[in-house]
């Protein structure tokens, strides 16, 4: 069965920083590309990042690129977010989902497996 | 980049009924389509991917069309637990945007 099980959601202030952490279990997951995909409250889905099933490379929507990275490690089958700089709009559940068909420089067929997400609040 | 957009926003609809929700995207993005619904609290779930493929262990009743611009995702007979929001997504580049969503509830 496939999972995914994010970590490291929080309260942080403003200007701060916050690691987030996806464990992927039950399937070969150097063979997946993978995503995040964050939802602020009472509002709809927003891709935030992908990477490369090696990755060597990372996408990202434009309202984070500068500020957060994407990587991972598929000796441990796990994704790390690291954001730094975090602003208030950055305030939402972040999910952890798992690419269908990719290649080149699109995934085809959607985020098939998804985790129960991870809530972010960036408050003062 | 591409924008998706999504009609109706919301749609009041009783159990048995026919729906339609209509998604569009703002330059040609082929057939690189997918469609998810969400209930409230839960993370999504893909229904349907390149546009009319239907997700292993998705009930038959959810079916996709269109190509090019133009997409519907069409729930045949709604049954209680197709209660929730829906939403379209373009594959075809980056940033994979994802429509604003559909919510169905009871009529």
């Amino acid at each position: 069965e496939v999972q995914l099980v994010e970590s490291g959601g929080g309260l942080v202030q403003p200007g701060g920083s916050l690691r987030l952490s996806c464990a992927a279990s039950g399937f070969t997951f150097s063979s997946y590309w993978m995503t995040w995909v964050r939802q602020a409250p009472g509002r709809g889905l927003e891709w935030v990042a992908t990477i490369k099933l090696d990755g060597s490379e990372e996408y990202y929507v434009d309202s984070v690129k500068g500020r957060f990275t994407l990587s991972r490690d598929n000796a441990k089958n796990s994704m790390n977010l690291q954001m730094t700089n975090l602003r208030a709009e950055d305030t939402a559940v972040y999910y952890c989902a798992r690419e269908g068909y990719c290649s080149g420089s699109a995934c085809y067929s959607g985020s098939d497996n998804w985790g129960q997400g991870t809530l972010v609040i960036v408050s003062s | 980049d591409i924008q998706m957009t999504q009609s109706p926003s919301s749609v009041s609809a009783s159990v048995g009924d026919r729906v339609t929700i209509t998604c569009r995207a703002s330059q040609e993005i082929s057939f690189w389509l997918s469609w998810y619904q969400q209930k409230p609290g839960k993370a999504p779930k893909l229904l349907i991917y390149a546009a009319s493929s239907l997700q292993s262990g998705v009930p038959s009743r959810f079916s996709g069309s269109g190509y090019g611009t133009q997409f519907t995702l069409t729930i045949s007979s709604l049954q209680p637990e197709d209660f929730a929001t829906y939403y379209c997504q373009q594959g075809n580049t980056f940033p994979p945007a994802f429509g604003p969503g559909t919510k169905v509830d009871f009529k």
